[in-house]
């Protein structure tokens, strides 16, 4: 079945740094990957959803890009700032009325 | 700030309550999803509809908990016999519909419940 793949539970950064967080897929659907923000005691709230194949997207500061031949869609920054401490999902919509969800991803800036 | 809204936000009952949480999704959205979210922040999906009419739902949802949106009134879904492995966060979603440019999840804050 359908299904996401984060690989990092927690990642921890300073302030300014790069950060790049892992979302993989697998479908046998054509894919629409989404990426959620969920800051403590909020609603997930929609971040990046993703274009056509290999074309970025980009908001706030964040961006991704869907890569099809490796069923990947990223999330970067090149500076992270404190206030972009959350957990952060990456979600599978393959059409339909299917949403698969990742394990989610923690990510802590100190300062 | 989000358009969905659910409430209670915090919700406390004992075991073999019943609980109920309620959801107005997005003005215009006819799609509906139910998930729980558990301790260690997993997505695990309950129910959605489309208007008042069940798309799909999990072996879970079938037993204990019911779910309805009814039309004109805010969607529910209700555990019948809560149990402690029921304390989560409930997260109600919807959206415009399934295609390009409709199929984006808007979330509501939550119901947090705890059974004690």
């Amino acid at each position: 079945g359908d299904s996401v793949t984060q690989t990092e539970g927690l990642v921890t950064l300073t302030k300014g740094l790069p950060v790049m967080l892992n979302c993989t897929y697998q479908t046998t659907y054509s894919p629409f990957l989404f990426w959620y923000v969920q800051h403590l005691n909020e609603a997930p709230k929609l971040l990046l959803k993703s274009s056509t194949d290999n074309k970025r997207t980009e908001h706030q500061g964040f961006y991704a890009t869907l890569h099809k031949s490796s069923s990947s869609f990223h999330l970067q920054k090149s500076s992270v700032q404190l206030s972009d401490s959350a957990l952060y999902f990456c979600a599978l919509r393959t059409g339909g009325y299917k949403v698969v969800f990742g394990s989610g991803t923690r990510l802590l800036v100190s300062p | 700030n989000s358009k969905v809204i659910q409430t209670p936000r915090y919700l406390v009952k004992g075991q073999g309550q019943k609980a109920k949480m309620r959801c107005i999704p997005e003005k215009g959205h006819p799609v509906v999803f139910w998930y729980q979210q558990n301790k260690n922040n997993e997505f695990k999906f309950l129910i959605n509809f489309q208007n008042q009419e069940v798309l799909q739902q999990i072996d879970m949802t079938e037993k204990r908990f019911s779910a309805e949106c009814p039309s004109n009134s805010p969607c529910s879904l209700e555990i019948q016999s809560s149990e402690a492995g029921d304390s989560a966060l409930y997260l109600c979603a919807s959206s415009l519909g399934t295609g390009r440019g409709q199929n984006t999840l808007y979330f509501g804050a939550g119901t947090r419940l705890s059974v004690l």
